[in-house]
């Protein structure tokens, strides 16, 4: 098993720019998570999902769209990217109650 | 809204002492908590969690406990060496089963240093 994969390991874009980070996992779970992580900060939410076709907002979702098509993909989508969104992404899936399968990261940088 | 507070945000501890990290949780209807381990430019991973029907875990040096009543829990490491340096996360879920109300909540996290 893969686990939690996530691509790119990193990007670097320019203000106004867009761009989808992939998220993918093959442990069939329900569940799948994005977070961003500020340089030494904790992790916030910015979208869920607890199944395919449903998808809810988190702390963070302003500048950013989800969708979850299928079990195993829940990529992320960035609108007219801001350097406020300058941060490493973490894509988690699991089922509730049990333990989160977090991806390595994808490291970005808005310039 | 639902809030997790942990406690202290940095601690540092000599190798071989103890080091407590503690949080709180405020929804009543939490029943799953665990923590999760994130060295210096890795992924979080889970060390330990602990379910509301349980008081304490442990799994070697390790150990959460949980008191429900007063809706806090800690983790405990003992012995500590010098690879627990990391930084720690509670966090606090309750499930129904695909509930779209299902969140899970982290704490702000524990930068833990052991000192040689």
């Amino acid at each position: 098993n893969a686990g939690v994969t996530q691509t790119p390991k990193f990007r670097i874009l320019k203000i106004g720019q867009s761009m989808t980070l992939q998220c993918a996992q093959d442990m069939n779970h329900n569940y799948m998570y994005w977070y961003r992580q500020d340089p030494g900060m904790g992790l916030k939410l910015i979208y869920y999902s607890v199944g395919a076709g449903i998808t809810d907002k988190g702390e963070v979702p302003n500048g950013y769209n989800v969708s979850r098509s299928t079990t195993e993909d829940f990529p992320l989508r960035l609108e007219l990217a801001a350097p406020s969104q300058t941060s490493v992404y973490f894509c988690a899936s699991g089922e509730q109650g049990y333990e989160q399968f977090f991806g390595p990261g994808t490291r970005l940088t808005v310039l | 809204g639902e809030n997790v507070e942990q406690h202290p945000s940095t601690l540092s501890v000599q190798e071989g002492d103890s080091a407590v990290i503690k949080c709180t949780y405020s929804d009543s209807a939490s029943n799953y908590f665990p923590w999760y381990k994130q060295e210096l430019g890795k992924r979080p991973q889970l060390i330990i969690d602990i379910r509301s029907n349980v008081g304490e875990k442990k799994d070697q040096r390790i150990a959460v406990t949980l008191n429900k009543t007063a809706k806090h829990f800690s983790l405990h490491i003992t012995e500590t060496q010098p690879e627990d340096s990391a930084v720690y996360f509670c966090a606090a879920s309750s499930f129904r089963r695909r509930n779209r109300d299902d969140k899970i909540i982290f704490g702000k996290g524990t930068r833990l240093h052991i000192l040689p």
